[in-house]
This record gives C-alpha cells, structure tokens and sequence, in this order.
C-alpha cells in the first residue's frame, strides 16, 4: 500500500500558482518524499524530493511540513504543460528504490 | 546527456509469444529499475539490477518473466508466453547510485499489447 495520500484531482487556471497536497503521517524520518509527474503515454517525470528542509528548482517548490506528515508542492505560476498526473512517493532508505505508486493527483490548467 | 532509452516504444504480440523489452541507463549510471503500470492503475515495482547482478527482483511475477543487465549492452526484460493480462506499460529507469537521496529517471516506456 502506498504511504502516501492524495486527491484524485485539482484544477487550476493558467498563470496562478497551483498548491498540491500530499499527506505522508506513517513515513518514517529518514524516507525521501519524490515527486514525479506523468502526461498521458510518457514516462514519469522527475519533479522534486526532499527530506526535511524546503526544496526549490526550476520547475516547483516543496514544501515539507516542520512534523513530515504531509508536503506541498508548488507551482509558482501554472501552464498548460503542467497538465498531468502528480504523484508524491515515499523512498525509504535501504529499500533498493522501490517506490509505492498511488493513482496521484491529475492536475487540469485551464486557459 | 541522453536520458534512459527504451525500445521499442510499442510492441504487439500475440498470446503464447515472447516479448523482449530493452532498457539503456543513462550516462554514468549502473542501477537499472523496471516498473510495470497497469492501465488506471500506480506503476509497481519489479526488478532491480546492477551490471550482471539482479538486486531485487521481489516485484516480478514468479513465472514467464526474467530480467538481465549484461556487462555490455542494454538491460532486458523478457517476457515468455504472453497472456493479455501482460498487456501494460513497461518503465524502466535508473540512478547513478541506490541511496534514497538521488534521483531514479525514467524511459518513455514501452507499451505492450497482447492479442
């Protein structure tokens, strides 16, 4: 079962920024939290991850709550390319990469 | 810098053959993973590999399914017998090391349909 939570579905428009949620209480302290994301018939897409601290790149921020029971990612300022299913996935150390994909959350922009 | 190539992107086989997914790391990588996405459904773990060493392959069904990454050349998952309940999407990825800190990066699939 996947450690983590999430909504099956959010919408945005184009240009505002775009807050999904992801809850993560079971993690243990030393387990990466990864984003990925995914358009329809391509692979995942690395986004982020983090362990504790706040994570900035060039495509989104994460923002990991101070008790690591849930984590935000942001994007700052939605596109129509951001259209796609978001997954957060838990990453135990010394578990040889084995994430636990949910369904994640399929974000739509709107024009 | 390539990123992880599959091939082919898409295969068709007819029930009872044999389907071979190959699988090239990125650059400076030698952990390879594959994962298997039913459709509607999350990616789920299947093997993971090293040069010539299969790590864990706790994910791959006890049957028909085998994976190898030879010294030289691409990793390979090989499916024998097909049957349409192998019919999904084949991911492979694959890190420059294990530890849970960096990032694993994926192909873009290979897409098996069974008829």
């Amino acid at each position: 079962d996947a450690k983590t939570t999430q909504p099956n579905s959010m919408e945005s428009n184009e240009e505002e920024p775009v807050h999904l949620p992801c809850n993560h209480s079971t993690i243990s302290g030393t387990d990466y939290i990864h984003w990925y994301r995914q358009l329809p018939s391509q692979g995942p897409e690395y986004v982020i991850h983090g362990l504790t601290s706040n994570v900035n790149n060039r495509m989104a921020s994460l923002a990991i709550a101070e008790d690591r029971k849930s984590s935000t990612l942001i994007l700052h300022r939605a596109t129509l390319r951001d259209a796609a299913v978001y997954y957060c996935i838990s990453d135990p150390a010394g578990n040889n990469r084995k994430l636990i994909w949910g369904l994640g959350t399929s974000l739509a922009v709107n024009p | 810098n390539a990123g992880v190539m599959q091939n082919p992107r898409h295969l068709v086989r007819r029930r009872g053959q044999e389907a071979r997914l190959r699988c090239s790391p990125m650059k400076g990588h030698s952990h390879v993973y594959w994962y298997r996405q039913l459709p509607e459904e999350g990616l789920k773990f299947m093997v993971y590999l090293q040069k010539e060493n299969i790590i864990d392959e706790s994910g791959m069904p006890k049957e028909r399914f085998s994976a190898e990454f030879p010294k030289e050349g691409p990793s390979i998952l090989r499916i024998q017998q097909v049957v349409r309940g192998d019919s999904a999407a084949y991911f492979c990825a694959s890190s420059p090391r294990t530890d849970s800190g960096n990032t694993i990066y994926f192909g873009e699939g290979s897409w098996l349909t069974v008829v």
